[in-house]
């Protein structure tokens, strides 16, 4: 069974930049979340994508978009960067039940400057 | 919408005592609650979860209580171990939402040998 798979790793961006983020998701899974992880804190939902379509958004701009791809791969895009958008990214990918556990990527570590 | 808080953000204990987290959320249609570790510089994984129509959970050194007239729901770590150092995030969804949760702000456990 592979697991979720997040690239790059790292990434360094100057502020007003765009950047994109990629997330392979588990096999078997339908459904993707990304979350926000600020230094120090807990993670914050971004948005989820179930069958290539949106499926939900937490409080974050639309500058913040995503894609869900046929194989259920995903991708984050932030544009015009802004030095607070400095955060470690998380992809989690999961079945789309209620109660269905979320399987993190070890994430990509932006930082804007 | 949801706030998940946790208490408290740090904890310190000695090799094979026990150790205590306690989280409250604000949304009382909340109905599923799981708890993940998250060890330095690596990806969050889910060590336990409980859905509302129960009250206690356990796997080994590990147990969830969840209080649901109270709106709180705590992580009990037994004869902690090393190992078990990391921070540990709670959080909870809503049914009716799917599975996008949201998160407590965190605890750093240190167990100290």
């Amino acid at each position: 069974e592979t697991g979720v798979t997040q690239s790059p790793t790292h990434l360094i961006k100057t502020r007003g930049q765009q950047v994109t983020l990629r997330c392979s998701s588990q096999s078997g899974h339908n459904t993707v979340s990304w979350y926000q992880q600020a230094l120090g804190q807990g993670p914050q939902f971004i948005f989820q994508y179930y069958r290539e379509e949106e499926n939900g958004r937490g409080n974050f701009p639309p500058r913040f978009s995503g894609l869900q791809f046929p194989n259920y791969s995903s991708e984050l895009n932030v544009n015009a960067l802004e030095l607070d958008d400095s955060a470690l990214y998380l992809c989690a990918s999961s079945l789309s039940g209620y109660d269905s556990p979320l399987h993190f990527g070890s994430g990509t570590r932006l930082t804007v400057t | 919408g949801e706030n998940v808080e946790q208490h408290p953000s740090t904890l310190s204990v000695q090799e094979g005592d026990s150790a205590v987290i306690k989280c409250t959320y604000s949304d009382s249609a909340s109905n599923y609650f799981p708890w993940y570790k998250q060890e330095l510089g690596k990806r969050p994984q889910l060590i336990i979860d409980i859905r509302s129509n129960v009250g206690e959970k356990k796997d080994q050194r590990i147990a969830v209580t969840l209080n649901k007239t109270a709106k709180h729901f705590s992580l009990h770590i037994t004869e902690t171990q090393p190992e078990d150092s990391a921070v540990y995030f709670c959080a909870a969804s809503i049914q009716a939402a799917g599975n996008k949760l949201t998160f407590g702000g965190g605890t750093r456990v240190l167990v100290k040998p």
